[in-house]
């Protein structure tokens, strides 16, 4: 069954740090996203991105994150700053249609 | 803009009865829904989805969820709990032509053999 995989799924970085998020979408699949759930917290929408830009994105996803399809597989959430409130887990999903898919998450660590 | 409540952070219930999740959606247009579980150092997977189709809605591990535009409700039932069903769930909300979904806080399902 084709699956998101997501790496890594544990990172710890310094807080000022740079962090590139990692998801590798379903194949035939044309909208991407990534959300995130701070701990004890709901699953929050941070950005879509389709035909090669941002689709659609919250009031979250501010100037410190952007997001990128490097290749043709690839689709990475990068955080240029990182602050300790951006400690969460971060999903990314990809869909068809209706139903997103969503990875295991990358579970980030600000210290 | 669009919400969604989910009533009770955490439900408790014996194997073998009934699980009843409560979600109530708000939403200008009639809405999309979805329940998702989530399973201990997992993703979302996604349980069933209504799309303006039948109301009542069967997904996947005996669960169901009937639309009630009425009530703005959108309620998961299964009429028999396992101890297998105990995770978190989550009810969500998208717009038609809106692909972007919105959660609700989630239930944290418990199951008592």
């Amino acid at each position: 069954e084709p699956e998101v995989t997501q790496t890594p799924s544990h990172q710890v970085t310094q807080m000022g740090q740079e962090v590139i998020l990692r998801c590798v979408p379903i194949s035939n699949h044309l909208y991407f996203y990534w959300y995130r759930q701070i701990l004890g917290q709901k699953v929050e929408f941070l950005v879509s991105f389709y035909n090669n830009e941002i689709s659609e994105k919250s009031e979250i996803f501010d100037d410190q994150f952007s997001v990128e399809r490097p290749d043709g597989s690839n689709f990475t959430l990068k955080i240029r700053s990182t602050k300790l409130e951006d400690s969460a887990m971060y999903f990314c999903a990809s869909t068809q249609d209706t139903e997103a898919f969503f990875g295991q998450g990358t579970r980030l660590t600000v210290v | 803009a669009q919400s969604v409540t989910q009533l009770g952070s955490h439900v408790s219930v014996s194997e073998g009865a009934l699980v009843l999740l409560r979600c109530n959606y708000s939403s200008s247009v009639p809405p999309y829904l979805f329940w998702y579980v989530q399973y201990p150092n997992q993703g979302l997977q996604l349980l069933l989805k209504y799309t303006s189709a039948a109301t009542l809605v069967k997904g996947i591990n005996g669960f169901e969820a009937e639309f009630k535009k009425s009530e703005t409700s959108f309620h998961l039932t299964k009429p028999s709990a396992h101890m297998s069903d105990a995770a978190e769930y989550f009810c969500a909300v998208s717009l038609p032509g809106r692909r972007a979904l919105t959660f609700g806080s989630g239930t944290r399902l418990q199951v008592q053999p």
